[in-house]
């Protein structure tokens, strides 16, 4: 069964400090893909980056990057120099093998403190 | 930019009413998604669409049911509202077979049934 899992409830990290999230999943499936949500207290999942299953390199957007290690079935995210508006929940989502569904992780909430 | 709307940010309804959910996209996407969000067990798929007037049941489908008369609108309805369903909803929608593409989501609908 395919299924992700994020194994910290809460994080709090001190403001221009790097964090780091984990996330693990399990698919028996070659293709596969991988993202992370941002969703502050307003609710609105904002959407902060993409892993594809046969991408070499690790993915980056901006101050976001995803540690991918695909032997230990692994893609943290990896937040540098944390601000304060970084602070919100993240979830981690796998998309099922030939659909367009995805299956969320429980969440992270990152408090980012001064 | 794709734009994904629910028509209410807050609801509140009473038990054994029939309640409706209203999601709206704007991008011509063909898959549309709800989901149900709750503390501890992040965002589980109740039903989702992948055409007009198709359906298919998610994780969590009992308790409601869905309608897809036009491409850009799907609608969640719970048919007799019991307070174990006051919760948040999100509806999402992506286009089909872009694999590496995020699911868009709307604002959010939370949702409480006394």
């Amino acid at each position: 069964a395919q299924k992700i899992t994020q194994t910290q409830p809460g994080m709090f990290v001190q403001e221009k400090e790097a964090v780091t999230l984990d996330c693990t999943y399990d698919t028996s499936d070659q293709s596969y893909g991988l993202f992370w949500y941002k969703q502050p207290s307003s609710g609105e999942m904002i959407f902060l980056i993409y892993q594809g299953s046969y991408d070499e390199q690790n993915a980056t957007e901006g101050r976001y990057s995803l540690n991918f290690q695909k032997a230990r079935k692994s893609a943290n995210l990896v937040i540098s120099a944390s601000q304060l508006g970084d602070s919100a929940m993240y979830f981690c989502a796998m998309r099922v093998y030939n659909t367009d569904k995805l299956i969320f992780g429980t969440g992270t909430r990152l408090q980012v403190f001064p | 930019d794709v734009k994904v709307t629910q028509s209410s940010r807050y609801l509140v309804k009473r038990t054994g009413e029939k309640v409706f959910l209203e999601c709206v996209q704007d991008m011509d996407h063909e898959n549309m998604f709800w989901y149900r969000q709750d503390p501890g067990l992040g965002l589980r798929l109740i039903y989702f669409s992948y055409d007009v007037k198709m359906k298919e049941k998610g994780d969590i489908p009992e308790g409601y049911s869905v309608s897809r008369e036009k491409k850009e609108r799907f609608s969640l309805i719970l048919e007799s509202a019991s307070t174990n369903q006051t919760s948040m909803y999100l509806c999402a929608s992506i286009g089909a077979g872009v694999r590496n593409q995020p699911q868009h989501f709307g604002d959010g609908t939370r949702l409480s049934i006394l």
